[in-house]
Parts: structure tokens; sequence; C-alpha cells
């Protein structure tokens, strides 16, 4: 398996543009999450999908962030308008709650620049 | 709620030495999840090592293991014959239940491999 592929690895991006991340989970995860990082907070949730259904959003900044998963292989995290404080490297995840192992597997990231 | 602290920032570590990083939790549930990712420069997250709050024995993972103390709440990981290819930062997470669901990270620990 690939892995949890994220696109793009990298965006830049002028403040009150609107910004798409994506993220293809293992297949057979059930589980999908959506980090952000940065130096101030670390490492937070932002929502996390249970096949394919939204189940906590609390994490998510406000009312500019939406995430969708229309199908099991395939979510979106939007941001619109995007700020520079959206800046950060944004980790999608997956999870298979009935495998051996419990943990999430990561994606490489994507590090956002709001300018 | 769940909590996770590292209360340390960084480390210098000889090569070829052991070393304990520290992690120390906070929850009220039952059943819950502990988990150590290593995050090198190039951004990735990497799974190392897990532990069920049940499980009796302490987690082990080739040179990575898991100190399980449930009465004190830690989890320390310890490296043996640590290697310059161990140098980066080190999260402490834990999650309810088994870990399927939403990971609550500590703030980290560099460690940085002394030749």
């Amino acid at each position: 398996d690939a892995g949890v592929i994220q696109s793009p690895r990298h965006e830049v991006t002028e403040m009150g543009q609107e910004v798409t991340l994506r993220c293809k989970p293992i297949s057979g995860h059930d589980y999908l999450f959506w980090y952000r990082q940065t130096m101030m907070r670390g490492l937070e949730l932002l929502i996390y999908f249970n096949n394919n259904v939204p189940i906590d959003d609390s994490g998510m900044p406000e009312d500019r962030f939406s995430a969708k998963m229309p199908n099991a292989s395939f979510s979106t995290l939007k941001i619109q308008p995007s700020e520079p404080r959206d800046s950060a490297v944004y980790f999608c995840a997956s999870s298979n709650p009935t495998g051996a192992n419990t943990e999430a597997f990561f994606g490489q990231g994507t590090r956002l620049t709001v300018v | 709620a769940q909590k996770i602290t590292q209360t340390q920032p960084g480390m210098f570590v000889q090569e070829k030495e052991a070393v304990t990083l520290d992690c120390t939790y906070d929850t009220s549930d039952q059943s819950y999840g502990l988990f150590w990712y290593k995050q090198p420069s190039s951004g990735e997250m990497i799974f190392l090592i897990y532990q069920g709050s049940y499980d009796e024995q302490n987690a082990t993972e080739g040179r990575y293991s898991l100190n399980f103390q449930k009465a004190r709440k830690s989890a320390n990981l310890v490296i043996s014959a640590s290697q310059l290819g161990d140098s980066a930062m080190y999260f402490c997470a834990m999650s309810p239940r088994r870990g399927n669901e939403k990971l609550t990270f500590g703030t980290g620990t560099r460690l940085t491999i002394i030749p």
C-alpha cells in the first residue's frame, strides 16, 4: 500500500484565497483524521470521520474551515477565506479499528503558507 | 478530557547510549491507548510503539520499549543503543479506548544524538 497520500505537499497562497487540501487514506481504513501542526499550538485534531461520517469537528477553528469525505478513498479540508494565521502543516491520518494494531498512519503533510 | 505532558523540550545523548523520554498523562477514561511517534526533520510522523491501558506487559518494538506505569500515569519511551538516525522530535500521544479515535499529543521532545 502507498500509505496516506496528501496533496499538495506545499501550498503558498495569498490572504483571502480559497485553499483546498486533499487526502487519500489507506484502503480499508475506516477512520480519517485531519490534524494541524504549528509552533505555537503543537499538533491538534481538527476533525475526524468514521465511515465517511464526521464524528467530531470540535477542533475546527472557525467557519472558514470545512471538511468533507464524499467516499471512503477521498477527503478534503477547505479554508475559505484563508488568513496568515492559518499557516501550518496539515496532516491527514487514517486508521483501521479491526486491525491488529491501532495506530494512525500519517500522510506526509501539506505545508500551507498564507501571505 | 485527556492531557499529555512532556517536560523535556530537548535532550542530548551520546551515540550508543540508552535514552528515556518522559511522558505523563491525565484521563478519566478507564480504557485508553498510549502512543509514541517520531518526527524527523523531513516532517513525516512515524509510529513507533503502542501500549493499551489494560496491557499488563510493557510494549516493545525492536530498540524501543515503553515503560508503562499505570498508577503513576506515566508512559516513558526508552530507546536502547541510540543511533544518529534517532535524532528527531518525539511525541507522546493518547486516545480513548483502544486508540482508534482522536489522538491528543504532547508538546514533544527534541532528541539529538551526539556522535
